[in-house]
């Protein structure tokens, strides 16, 4: 089935260090693919999309770009600040079945030090 | 800004215990999502809901089932809780098909401890 593998954690940078974090999957077809965020104490929430390749998705400074031929959707910041320590997941959108569901990575956990 | 809203932040149950999780949104979301989200796990679907009334199994439904009376609301119920139902569970919702139904919104989750 679907699967989506990303960089075990924790990632630990200093302010204004550039950020990478590999995402790779395994999917039929061409799935969406999403990069979602969660803050300390939060629920998740959508960082970017793209949704066929070759797209760039792009929010807050951070960028993906869906890569067909590597099954790659890594996330990068070129300057990341103390404010995005965080636990970053990668997710595929799955239509195995009559609907959609999102395949999560286990997530990458960003620490961030000023 | 879309809602979605879950009961409590924080519960502490004893096993045995008949455990209901809330959720609500507020946006007319016709796709509801229950997940359990642990360390190194990451997060797993437990149940999903298409429409009212209907209920379809996610990857990890023993111990578990849902309830989809309203559009807004879809409950989590542990018909029994058990030590190893200790997680965060967190509520999401998406709105119709296609690509418009990707993306979902995720509310701020219930740490639920089992003693």
């Amino acid at each position: 089935g679907d699967s989506v593998t990303q960089m075990e954690g924790p990632v630990t940078l200093s302010e204004e260090a550039f950020l990478t974090i590999n995402c790779t999957y395994t999917a039929t077809g061409y799935p969406s693919l999403f990069w979602y965020v969660q803050y300390p104490g939060e629920g998740l929430q959508l960082l970017l999309k793209a949704t066929k390749a070759d797209d760039k998705g792009s929010n807050k400074g951070f960028e993906a770009t869906y890569r067909k031929e590597t099954t790659s959707f890594h996330l990068e910041k070129g300057s990341v600040q103390v404010s995005d320590s965080a636990v970053y997941f990668c997710a595929v959108m799955n239509y195995g079945g009559s609907q959609g569901n999102l395949i999560f990575g286990k997530g990458t956990k960003l620490s961030v030090k000023p | 800004d879309v809602k979605v809203t879950q009961s409590s932040r924080y519960l502490v149950k004893r096993t045995g215990e008949k455990v209901f999780l809330e959720c609500v949104q507020d946006m007319d979301h016709e796709n509801m999502f229950w997940y359990r989200q642990d360390p190194g796990l990451g997060l797993r679907l437990i149940y999903f809901s298409y429409d009212v009334k209907m209920k379809e199994k996610g990857d990890i439904p023993e111990g578990y089932s849902v309830s989809r009376e309203k559009k807004e609301r879809f409950s989590l119920i542990l018909e029994s809780a058990s030590t190893n139902q200790t997680s965060m569970y967190l509520c999401a919702s998406s709105f119709g098909t296609g690509v418009m139904g990707e993306t979902q919104y995720f509310g701020p989750g219930t740490r639920l401890l089992v003693l």
